[in-house]
């Protein structure tokens, strides 16, 4: 069955370090997202991207975040200058559309731990 | 205002017991679509289930099933005879136009 997958599965960098958190989507799948989610929290969402750009994104997505679709398979989402509250599970999502086909795929998630 | 509201944070049952999961959304979109998903301790999200405004009909899924009512903004999940491989947090979820809002999500134990 096919799956979203993510690399890495954990990460420990240090405050004001750069970090690429990157996701292979499912092939068919035109929408991608990432959603994080702090330790005991719920998931919360980041930002959509559609043909190649942004189609909506949150408050939390500030300056600091940046999405990139670099070679038509990779999905990545970097974090510029980690802070301590950065630490969470990210999770990419694809889905082939929107509307009924719509549901969200997740990925296993990649565990990023700002020291 | 939390779009989807789940206010049982924790639920612990006995193996074998039914168990049912609330879930209460808002929106003033016509056309929306409801999940739920369910994290296990390994973390990954698992979609369970999507149920568009438009179907009320109540669905059932093995030992799983879920009450869809509009009239009070409600998408319940019930399991039946719960094991302990349950043991989860379950996410209710809310999509508007290409948007997800999670609840807070309900840690479900089941102990054997």
């Amino acid at each position: 069955e096919p799956e979203v997958t993510q690399t890495p599965s954990h990460q420990v960098t240090q405050m004001g370090q750069e970090v690429i958190l990157r996701c292979v989507p499912i092939s068919n799948h035109l929408y991608f997202y990432w959603y994080r989610q702090i330790l005991g929290q719920k998931v919360e969402f980041l930002v959509s991207f559609y043909n190649n750009e942004i189609s909506e994104k949150s408050e939390i997505f500030d300056d600091q975040f940046s999405v990139e679709r670099p070679d038509g398979s990779n999905f990545t989402l970097k974090i510029r200058s980690t802070k301590l509250e950065d630490s969470a599970m990210y999770f990419c999502a694809s889905s082939v559309g929107l509307g009924r086909t719509g549901e969200l795929f997740f990925g296993e998630g990649s565990r990023l731990t700002v020291l | 205002a939390q779009k989807v509201t789940q206010a049982q944070t924790e639920i612990s049952v006995v193996e074998k017991e039914d168990v049912t999961l609330d879930c209460v959304y808002e929106t003033r979109d016509t056309t929306y679509y409801l999940f739920w998903y369910k994290q296990p301790p390994s973390g990954e999200l698992v979609f369970l289930i999507r149920r568009n405004s438009f179907d009320e009909q109540n669905e059932i899924s093995g030992r799983y099933s879920w009450n869809f009512q509009k009239s009070t903004s409600s998408f319940n999940f019930t399991i039946t005879a719960s094991q302990v491989v349950d043991s989860a947090v379950y996410f209710c979820a809310l999509k508007e136009g290409n948007q997800f809002y999670f609840g807070t999500g309900t840690s479900l134990t089941v102990i054997p």
